[in-house]
């Protein structure tokens, strides 16, 4: 079975770009959880999704991130502008149920802004 | 909220070696514990998980215990190989039918030397 998948897996870009971060949930599963991963601060909880809904976006660092999932099989993570502190590696993951269900993570995406 | 702790940062074993994590949660709700292996380039992997009606569970080289009073619960790895290096981390959720985060600890780097 195909797990989550996340593209593209690298982006370098110029500060002030968008950057638009892609994530496939496995299928059937009804959580999408959208995570930051840096040394400084490990892994954060940006925003999860229940049935395509947002239930918690508290994590969310500012306003120039914002993420959509407009079915159940599609989510973007979407940065504008972006700025060199937001580069840090951003991990997808889905499961069922919520709550004490193992969540399943994509390879991420090595986001780098210079 | 919860908050996870997790020790020690970095361990060093040799190969066939026992190699012990431990990890320590703040929210006495929290009922659901798993463990997650990443290994470079590669997304978190579920690799053991535990729940609070039971005291421990083993796969294999690799067991879990949990300690609700304490509010601890650890990662013991047998027989160590040099492809059980990587990064671990432990997490701490409830488990409920609404809603479910997962809040990690800070990860544990493992090298496991030939």
């Amino acid at each position: 079975d195909a797990g989550v998948i996340q593209s593209p897996r690298h982006e370098v870009t110029e500060m002030g770009q968008e950057v638009t971060l892609r994530c496939k949930p496995i299928s059937g599963h009804d959580y999408l959880f959208w995570y930051r991963q840096t040394m400084m601060r490990g892994l954060e909880l940006l925003i999860y999704f229940n049935n395509n809904v947002p239930i918690d976006d508290s994590g969310m660092p500012e306003d120039r991130f914002s993420a959509k999932m407009p079915n159940a099989s599609f989510s973007t993570l979407k940065i504008q502008p972006s700025e060199p502190r937001d580069s840090a590696v951003y991990f997808c993951a889905s499961s069922f149920a919520g709550g004490g269900q193992p969540q399943h993570f994509g390879d991420g995406t090595r986001l780098s802004i210079l | 909220g919860e908050n996870v702790e997790q020790h020690p940062s970095t361990l060093s074993v040799q190969e066939g070696d026992s190699a012990v994590i431990k990890c320590t949660y703040s929210d006495s709700a929290s009922n659901y514990f798993p463990w997650y292996k990443q290994e470079l380039g590669k997304g978190p992997q579920l690799i053991i998980d535990i729940r609070s009606n039971v005291g421990e569970k083993k796969d294999q080289r690799i067991a879990v215990t949990l300690n609700k009073t304490a509010k601890h619960f650890s990662l013991h790895i047998t027989e160590t190989q040099p492809e059980d290096s990587a990064v671990y981390f432990c997490a701490a959720s409830i488990q409920d039918s609404g809603y479910s985060t997962l809040t990690f600890g800070k990860g544990t780097m493992l090298l496991v030397s030939p």
